[in-house]
């Protein structure tokens, strides 16, 4: 079965990049159609999708947020990244990624990653 | 941008009742629709995709319906368990709703 798992530093400070892995199993970044998309969650708020990484190496970023992030992949590892550079608090949320195909919607998450942005 | 407004923004109703959550979509989604569950705590679970097509293991008390740009969830014979947020999202491009907090009356 599919399943994700994202780890990141937990805490750090404005201004600096947020590093953050998707580590999965269940299927390949190398198959057709596969892909992974990242959605963060401010505290009690709603769901903002970040951006995707699909198998054959494109990307689709959040036009609001696009300059900022880059999302890359190691499919030999199964693992997906997203870098978010510049941070500030704004950015405090927890962090999800996500299975998708090309049918676009997210049909299994990880249980994501709290990051604080706090000096 | 897609611009997606969920409504209500919370509700209450009691056990056995039938809910419907609203969204509604800034322009034409031809059905690219999805439906999330997020109970307290945890990740959040798809439950209806393509509008109206039902997710592998969720429960037949929820629906989905909708076409253009309004459509809905509908959760029948409420449960205990169904306490959780509902979030629409369209998948243009991967707009959400702002949320729909459901609790039992």
């Amino acid at each position: 079965q599919v399943t994700l798992k994202e780890s990141g530093p937990g805490i750090l400070q404005p201004s600096h990049t947020l590093s953050l892995t998707c580590s999965f199993s269940g299927f390949s970044l190398s198959t057709y159609g596969m892909g992974v998309s990242w959605i963060r969650q401010p505290s009690g708020k709603g769901l903002e999708w970040l951006a995707s990484i699909w198998w054959n190496g494109n990307t689709y970023n959040n036009p609001s947020l696009k300059s900022r992030l880059t999302v890359s992949k190691d499919t030999s590892n199964n693992q997906a990244f997203l870098k978010v550079t510049s941070v500030d608090t704004a950015d405090t949320a927890t962090y999800y990624c996500a299975h998708t195909t090309t049918t676009d919607y997210f049909d299994y998450w990880g249980q994501g990653v709290m990051v604080t942005v706090s000096s | 941008d897609i611009q997606m407004t969920q409504s209500p923004a919370s509700l209450s109703a009691s056990l056995g009742e039938t809910v419907t959550i609203e969204c509604r979509a800034s322009e034409d989604i031809y059905s690219n629709l999805a439906w999330y569950q997020q109970k307290p705590g945890n990740s959040p679970q798809l439950l209806i995709y393509d509008a109206n097509s039902l997710a592998d293991g969720v429960p037949s008390r929820f629906s989905g319906s909708g076409s253009g740009t309004q459509y809905s969830l509908k959760i029948n014979s409420l449960q205990s368990e169904d306490v959780a947020s509902y979030f629409c999202q369209q998948y243009n491009n991967y707009t959400f709703g702002s949320g729909t907090k459901l609790e039992i009356k």
